[in-house]
């Protein structure tokens, strides 16, 4: 069964604009990470938000979460060509990873 | 040089037959993860391992086989039971096996049923 739901299924931007992703989920979890994977890749991780944490900050990198809402948003600010790429979300509970469908981002140089 | 690796990473298989996928870590972690990738599915667990000898089945199991005889090692066994096998296989590990881990991935294997 997969939880985490992003929205939108694609974007594509012009390089120096930012992008926002969104992940939707519908039972407690602990943390929700957050994974990119260049095309016929393996997935690397980018950031992990604890459900007692509001926001959090890596480089471009920011995001949210709102436990009463269950969602979270991923910024990336300032986009580059090589950010393009698919972003996945992943709730955790009882020691597994769910992952989403992924978000499709295309950066235009 | 530290990280998770998988072979091959192209694989054909003919109808009825079994094959093994290999994925070896040198990170000593504790937990091996083994998923699929489908277009536009996202990822689905297989199998997850937590420690040598011990393994539990994930969302898709159904002909699918795993061992953990050491703990470097989780390879995946696909077998023709599995009816539709094309796709892309993802074998991750994790330092301890929780929900917060991170996970790191191998760069994958893609199967393709002639």
């Amino acid at each position: 069964s997969q939880q985490g739901e992003e929205d939108p299924q694609a974007l594509s931007i012009q390089e120096g604009e930012n992008a926002t992703m969104n992940c939707s989920y519908k039972t407690s979890i602990n943390n929700l990470q957050w994974y990119r994977q260049n095309s016929g890749r393996g997935l690397v991780h980018l950031i992990l938000i604890r459900s007692n944490e509001r926001e959090k900050h890596s480089g471009r990198l920011r995001v949210t979460l709102d436990t009463s809402k269950k969602s979270s948003s991923l910024l990336i600010t300032a986009s580059r060509a090589a950010d393009t790429a698919s972003y996945f979300c992943a709730t955790g509970a009882n020691s597994k990873l769910t992952f989403g469908k992924g978000i499709t981002l295309s950066v235009r140089p | 040089d530290g990280g998770i690796t998988q072979s091959p990473k192209y694989l054909f298989r003919k109808e009825g037959q079994n094959v093994t996928l290999s994925c070896e870590q040198n990170l000593n972690h504790d937990a091996m993860y083994w998923y699929r990738q489908d277009p536009g599915q996202g990822l689905r667990l297989i199998y997850y391992s937590q420690i040598v000898n011990d393994f539990q089945k994930g969302d898709i199991a159904e002909g699918y086989s795993v061992s953990r005889e050491k703990k470097e090692s989780f390879p995946l066994t696909v077998t023709s039971a599995q009816k539709n096998p094309t796709a892309f296989y993802l074998c991750a590990s994790s330092m301890f096996g929780g929900s917060t881990d991170t996970q790191y991935f191998g760069p994958g294997t893609r199967l393709t049923v002639l």
